[in-house]
């Protein structure tokens, strides 16, 4: 069964303090993942599409990696205005968009 | 450039009734993915349309049913509600166009309505 696991659940930071969101996946046949990042009371932003193995997508403070298993988001020096929730997203051989449950990120100033 | 737009934001509804919710798309789309995200969680896949018809469709009963029209706005409907239907319903556009249908998928990014927070009492 296809799945999309993230972790961690939550992620504490001190402003300046990078790190990294974990998003592992098994699906058959991947036709792209997604990153998205979710303020609350507010819809899914988009943020990175990844198709391939070893390719990377850079945005300003953040990076995505993917891997033929996971992906990675990468966040350099993150500010306060970083905290959100950001979700990972794999879409399979049809037109299903698989989301991860997400990670909630804090950062303290 | 106007984008996802979802109505009503708020709705409170009581066990049994039915309610629809309406979405347009992002100019330029043609693809409308509905979703549905309990607090914490993350969205979960209602059903998508395409062409003013249901192309897929995830583990949700017939009571979630749906359409869409041909401006491509959709509407997503719910009979005979439920305490467990309580959550964000979501609505995503995406442009598939003719390149994608003969490839026979897309990898174009969805964009996100803010959603309808429906309350069931």
């Amino acid at each position: 069964e296809d799945q999309v696991t993230q972790s961690p659940e939550a992620l504490r930071l001190q402003e300046g303090e990078s790190s990294s969101l974990n998003c592992s996946y098994t699906v058959s046949g991947l036709r792209g993942l997604f990153w998205y990042r979710q303020d609350p009371g507010k819809g899914p932003e988009f943020l990175f599409t990844l198709y391939s193995a070893g390719e990377e997508k850079e945005k300003e403070r953040l990076k995505a990696t993917l891997t033929k298993k996971e992906s990675f988001l990468h966040i350099t020096a993150p500010k306060p205005e970083d905290s959100a929730t950001y979700l990972c997203a794999v879409r399979t051989g049809g037109f299903k968009t698989i989301f991860g449950a997400g990670t909630r990120l804090f950062v303290k100033a | 450039d106007a984008g996802v737009t979802q109505s009503p934001t708020h709705l409170i509804k009581t066990r049994g009734q039915q309610v629809t919710l309406r979405c347009s798309p992002k100019s330029g789309h043609d693809t409308v993915s509905w979703y549905q995200q309990a607090l914490g969680q993350g969205p979960q896949f209602i059903f998508q349309y395409y062409e003013e018809e249901e192309r897929q469709r995830g583990n949700f009963p017939d009571r979630f049913s749906g359409h869409q029209f041909p401006n491509y706005s959709s509407e997503l409907n719910v009979n005979a509600l439920l305490l467990g239907d309580s959550a964000l319903y979501l609505c995503a556009s995406s442009f598939f166009g003719s390149d994608a249908a003969s490839l026979g998928h897309s990898n174009q990014p969805q964009h996100f309505g803010d959603g309808t927070r429906l309350s069931i009492l």
